[in-house]
């Protein structure tokens, strides 16, 4: 069964500093990949989404994320975080289904705070 | 273009109740998703619709249930509430032509709270 884990719970950085969020995820073939992220109220916004093509994937909000199938991983990278950004990140895999549908499998997702 | 909408966005209720929440999907879109999030269990899929055809379901009891209409809006159902149904209610809508790495677009949600 399709699994994702994002290893950190909670992550403080301070503005203007880097940030990387980790994901790994477990599926036998070719995934499909995406990060969401929640402002507390809301719901799910997409960043960016991989299934082919270049392992470097940039989505919106200066967001990047790179895709290393020899790791399992599809980690989300920003090089300089704003108070913005404060929210919490979902990395998801995209699984088939029997009827030719896809559900989406989320891991536990990351709280990111930013310290001013 | 509209996003998601999810009707309504709060609601409170006991034990025993009943609830429908409505989704309407971006216009275009054919599919439509639910999903539950809590804290404990984070995000969990509940089931997807298309063309008024539940596609796929997930591993909720059968107190939870949806439908979809012939214009893609969707509701879904809860019976018999218990208070582990608290949560908040996404829907998701897409396109629904089961392409690879269809993207899901997601509503505000509705947060249900059950006293």
């Amino acid at each position: 069964a399709q699994s994702v884990t994002q290893p950190d719970i909670h992550i403080t950085v301070s503005e203007g500093a880097s940030l990387e969020l980790r994901c790994n995820y477990s599926y036998g073939a070719t995934p499909y990949l995406f990060w969401y992220v929640q402002s507390p109220g809301q719901g799910l916004q997409l960043l960016l989404k991989y299934f082919s093509g270049d392992t470097l994937v940039q989505g919106i909000k200066g967001f990047e994320a790179e895709f290393k199938r020899s790791q399992s991983s599809f980690n989300l990278r920003k090089p300089s975080v704003h108070w913005s950004d404060a929210a919490e990140y979902f990395c998801a895999v995209g699984a088939p289904t029997l009827q030719g549908a896809q559900k989406l499998v989320f891991g536990q997702g990351t709280r990111l705070t930013i310290n001013p | 273009k509209a996003g998601v909408t999810q009707t309504p966005r709060y609601l409170i209720k006991t034990r025993g109740q009943q609830v429908t929440l409505s989704c309407s999907p971006i216009s275009g879109h054919r599919s439509v998703s639910w999903y539950q999030q809590t804290p404990g269990q984070g995000l969990q899929f509940l089931f997807e619709y298309f063309s008024e055809t539940q596609r796929n379901k997930g591993n909720f009891p059968g107190r939870f249930s949806g439908r979809q209409f012939s214009n893609s809006r969707s509701e879904m159902n809860v019976s018999t509430l218990e208070l582990g149904d608290s949560a908040l209610y996404l829907c998701a809508s897409s396109l629904g032509q089961g392409a690879w790495g269809e993207t899901q677009y997601f509503g505000p949600g509705t947060r249900l709270l059950v006293l």
